[in-house]
């Protein structure tokens, strides 16, 4: 199965701040990247597919890039109710996988 | 708005049967395939497989055919059966709707069921 790749494991930000996270796919998986959000306790929050469309209803502050095994999901100007764990999934192969996650504290 | 929700015993002994059933509500359950995810803390999100509300299915291979799926559209409902668990099966289990935009993706997911593997 591909191994996908998330770094850091998390780090503290502050609201406003701009911040970067990354995903790496053990292949090439083109563009076929997905991205979630995930509060405690509740279930992942699709937010991005095709490793840079915005899922309707996710704020524009959101963006995605990359292609074949790098991408980064950027946010902006953090606001609190963006403090969550993020996970990137591969679509590409089958099995679908997720990365281990990104959690953003405060 | 979909609504879905995981229902099923929260406790299972080790090498016995696991059972949940997703209920989707708002929504009709035909026209779109419906997974199995779970999470746990050490391996983190993993898929188990799909139904589509025809029936056929897709399973991962690392649950080494011990899955199983069924789906009721009169109930609109979809299930799960897993067999043969240990305590490394323990996990909160998710079901989630693929995306028409993107076909492997989830736009939709219950909110979760807690499963516990212990004697």
């Amino acid at each position: 199965a591909i191994r996908m790749t998330q770094s850091p494991p998390s780090f503290s930000a502050s609201t406003g701040d701009r911040v970067t996270l990354a995903c790496r796919a053990s292949q090439d998986i083109t563009g076929y990247l997905a991205w979630y959000q995930q509060k405690p306790g509740k279930a992942p929050r699709l937010l991005m597919f095709a490793a840079s469309t915005l899922q309707h209803g996710v704020p524009s502050r959101f963006s995605g890039s990359g292609s074949g095994t790098n991408f980064t999901l950027t946010i902006s100007c953090l606001q609190s109710e963006d403090f969550a764990t993020y996970f990137c999934q591969q679509y590409y192969y089958d099995p679908p996988t997720f990365g281990q996650g990104t959690r953003v504290d405060i | 708005q979909v609504e879905m929700l995981e229902s099923g015993p929260g406790l299972v002994k080790p090498s016995e049967t696991l059972s949940l059933t997703c209920t989707v509500s708002g929504g009709s359950i035909s026209g779109y395939s419906w997974s199995w995810i779970r999470q746990t803390p050490g391996l983190g999100l993993e898929w188990i497989g799909y139904v589509h509300y025809s029936g056929t299915s897709n399973y991962n291979p690392a649950l080494k055919s011990r899955a199983t799926f069924s789906v009721d559209t009169s109930k609109n409902q979809f299930s799960l059966t897993l067999t043969s668990v240990t305590a490394t099966d323990t996990a909160v289990y998710f079901c989630a709707r693929h995306s028409r935009a993107s076909y492997a993706t989830f736009d939709f997911w219950g909110q979760g069921s807690l499963v516990t593997v212990s004697s």
